[in-house]
């Protein structure tokens, strides 16, 4: 079974520290990885994804995120952050398998000036 | 403007009292999927929809039921909501699996 872990449930950085966000996952067939961001009251936005090719996937806001086969991980990273990337991350994973998409546990960024 | 709208944002109802949440996409997405998303347990799909009159359970389907019946439109319901089904609930769409899916704002039910 398809399965995501997000190692950390909550993250607090200092506004311009770098920041990593620990995302495992689990497949017996070929997936493909996603990272998505919801700010307080809205929705989830798509920050980047892994389909194939190239290992390190650059996504929105200065967020990048390198895919590891041997690892089985896909951690997100930012070299420095700001107040405004406080939010809830969550990665996701996509088999072939009629959009079926499973997320992770989801990790709270708080960015503290 | 491309986007998946969910109607209402907020309903607070009673146990027993059938509901419908609507979804509707601007996209021309093939797919379609609600999940429920509940602290510490990130989001769980719900049901999903790869096309048109072709839904399909996903891991927490018992006490829904959904529709396809146009490809803009997926609505979840409730026939008989009970208060663990309080919870914030987002539809979502996406055109293939590359794309990754587009959510709505959400719904927030609670069942009292």
């Amino acid at each position: 079974a398809q399965s995501v872990t997000q190692l950390d449930s909550q993250v607090p950085v200092f506004e311009e520290a770098p920041v990593e966000l620990r995302c495992n996952y689990s497949s017996s067939v070929s997936v493909y990885l996603f990272w998505y961001v919801q700010y307080p009251n809205q929705g989830l936005q798509l920050l980047l994804k892994y389909l194939s090719g190239s290992t390190l996937v650059k996504g929105i806001n200065g967020f990048e995120a390198e895919f590891n086969k041997s690892q089985t991980s896909f951690h997100l990273r930012k070299p420095s952050v700001h107040i405004s990337d406080t939010a809830e991350y969550f990665c996701a994973l996509f088999y072939n398998q009629g959009g079926k998409l499973i997320f992770g546990q989801g990790t709270e960024l708080s960015v503290k000036p | 403007e491309a986007q998946v709208t969910q109607n209402p944002r907020y309903l607070i109802t009673v146990t027993g009292k059938k509901l419908t949440v609507t979804c509707s996409q601007n996209m021309n997405h093939e797919y379609m999927s609600w999940y429920r998303q509940d602290p510490g347990l990130g989001l769980r799909q719900i049901y999903y929809s790869m096309n048109v009159e072709v839904t399909d359970k996903g891991d927490v389907p018992e006490g829904y039921k959904v529709s396809r019946k146009e490809k803009r439109n997926f609505p979840l319901i409730l026939e008989s909501p009970s208060p663990n089904q309080t919870s914030l609930y987002f539809c979502a769409s996406s055109f293939d699996s590359n794309y990754g899916y587009t959510f709505g704002s959400g719904t927030r039910l609670t069942v009292v």
